[in-house]
C-alpha cells in the first residue's frame, strides 16, 4: 500500500514565523499535491510538482512556497505566517502523467496560527 | 474547465438507511469519476472509481455508476453503518493538469 506521512498531526505557530510543512511518500509516485481543506469550502489545490525540482501553482498558491529536492518528499513554506492560513493542510501523492490517476492522501497536519 | 458539484450535508440517517449522496459533473470528454472517503481525523481515501461512461464502481457496499447521459455519479450504500459516519468527496481530473478537482464534500452521520 501507498504510504503518504505528513510530519506533524498538529502545530501551533505564531503569526510572523516561517513555517516548514513536510510530506514523504513511499511509492516512488512521480506527482505530489499539497491541498488546504476548510468548512465549506472542500480541498483547494496550493501547489503541486510533477518532478524533482519541478512546481506549479494550483488555485490558492499566495503566501505559500514549497520545495522538492528529492522525489520522494514535498515541503510546503508559510513563509510568514498569518491567521488566515489556519487550516486543515492535506498531502497527496500519485503515479504518473495521466491525468486520471487516484491520489493518496496522508492524515493532515492541522495547523493553528495564533 | 472541469467541475463537480456535489450536494450539501449534513445527511443524518439511521443506522441500515439507505443512502444517496449526489454528484454531478461538468467536464470535456470522459474523464474517470472518484469518490473519496474522510473519517474524523484522517486524511481521504479513495472509495471507488469509474474509468467510463456506464461502469459501475464499488467498495464496501457502497456503488456508484457514471451516467454520462445526466453527467452523474451518484452514490449509494443499501444498509448504512455507525461507521459510515464521515465526509464524502466527489472528484474527477482538472483541466490541463494532473490533479483532480474536488467537490465541497458531504458530511454524512449515521445514528443507532
Amino acid at each position: 500500500d501507498v504510504k503518504v506521512t505528513q510530519s506533524s498531526r498538529y502545530l501551533v505557530k505564531r503569526t510572523g514565523e516561517k513555517v516548514f510543512l513536510e510530506c514523504v511518500q513511499d511509492m516512488d509516485h512521480e506527482n505530489m499535491f499539497w491541498y488546504r481543506q476548510d468548512p465549506g469550502l472542500g480541498l483547494r489545490l496550493i501547489y503541486f510538482s510533477y518532478d524533482v525540482k519541478m512546481k506549479e501553482k494550483g488555485d490558492i498558491p499566495e503566501g505559500y512556497s514549497v520545495s522538492r529536492e528529492k522525489k520522494e518528499r514535498f515541503s510546503l513554506i508559510l513563509e510568514s505566517a498569518s491567521t488566515n492560513q489556519t487550516s486543515m493542510y492535506l498531502c497527496a501523492s500519485s503515479l504518473g502523467p495521466q491525468g486520471n490517476q487516484p491520489q493518496h492522501f496522508g492524515d493532515g497536519t492541522r495547523l493553528s496560527i495564533l | 474547465g472541469n467541475s463537480v458539484t456535489q450536494m450539501e450535508g449534513p445527511v443524518t440517517l439511521s443506522e441500515e438507511a439507505f443512502l444517496t449522496i449526489n454528484c454531478t459533473y461538468t467536464a470535456t470528454g470522459y474523464p474517470s469519476l472518484f469518490w473519496y472517503v474522510q473519517y474524523p481525523g484522517e486524511g481521504l481515501q479513495l472509495l471507488l472509481k469509474a474509468t467510463k461512461a456506464d461502469d459501475k464502481g464499488s467498495n464496501k457496499g457502497f456503488e456508484a455508476t457514471y451516467r454520462k447521459e445526466t453527467t452523474s455519479f451518484h452514490l449509494e450504500k443499501g444498509s448504512v453503518q455507525v461507521s459510515d459516519s464521515a465526509v464524502y468527496f466527489c472528484a474527477l481530473p482538472s483541466t490541463g493538469r494532473r490533479a483532480l478537482t474536488f467537490g465541497s464534500g458531504t458530511r454524512l452521520q449515521v445514528q443507532p
